[in-house]
């Protein structure tokens, strides 16, 4: 069965550092891209970073490029997300998913975690 | 950046078809991926690629994308088909992930 738990959510300060993992199961790891996922309380998702099967590749939204950094470790089956100058806007459940290419181009997320919660609040 | 537009509710009796809709300029050339959320759980695929299914999801839910809009059409709505629905498509020009606003489905 395919499985992925997210850890390392917290209460930040505005400013702060944080550094989420996301451990997988039920599949081989290093044939498949990943991306975090976030939802604000109430709100709806917005894609955060993705990150290709051998991390060669990995792209950012503009609300996180340059404060984001998205990694993996294929020997410990494991996705991060770093997290630096951390705002209230970033404040959200994050969850970490599993994404799937199609021929044409096209990409779409098959398995998800449950998310870590992160708010960032003085 | 690319943008998709949901209504924000659909109200459906049981029994009835729930069509939700998602709108983008040239919509119909990107593929289309549709998520169900409920109430503190996380997101499930339930169409992928305009109109397939995964494996576990019923026939009930179908999608078709043509044009400008692309909809999920969820036949003989169940009271446990209340939940927010998302499409979802990649946009190739920015290498990113765009969700829709989301819509609420309401089962009367």
């Amino acid at each position: 069965e395919v499985q992925v738990v997210e850890s390392g959510g917290r209460v930040v300060r505005p400013g702060g550092s944080l550094r989420l993992s996301c451990g997988a199961s039920g599949f081989t790891y290093d044939d498949y891209g990943m991306s975090w996922v976030r939802q604000s309380p109430g709100k709806g998702l917005e894609w955060v970073a993705g990150i290709n099967w051998n991390g060669g590749t990995t792209n950012y939204a503009d609300s996180v490029k340059g404060r984001f950094s998205i990694s993996r470790d294929n020997a410990k089956n494991s996705l991060f997300l770093q997290m630096n100058s951390l705002r209230a806007e970033d404040t959200a459940l994050y969850y970490c998913a599993r994404w799937v290419p199609l021929v044409r181009g096209q990409y779409y997320f098959d398995y998800w975690g449950q998310g870590t919660l992160v708010t960032v609040s003085s | 950046s690319y943008v998709l537009t949901q209504p924000p509710s659909v109200s459906v009796a049981p029994g009835q078809t729930a069509r939700i809709t998602c709108g983008g300029n040239n919509l119909g050339s990107n593929s289309v991926h549709w998520y169900q959320q409920k109430p503190g759980q996380a997101p499930v695929l339930v169409v992928y690629d305009d109109s397939d299914r995964p494996s576990g999801i019923p026939e009930r839910f179908s999608g078709s994308n043509s044009l400008n809009t692309a909809t999920l059409t969820i036949s003989r709505v169940e009271a446990g088909d209340e939940a927010d629905y998302y499409c979802q498509v990649w946009d190739s020009p920015t290498d990113h992930y765009v969700f829709g606003p989301g819509t609420k489905v309401t089962v009367l």
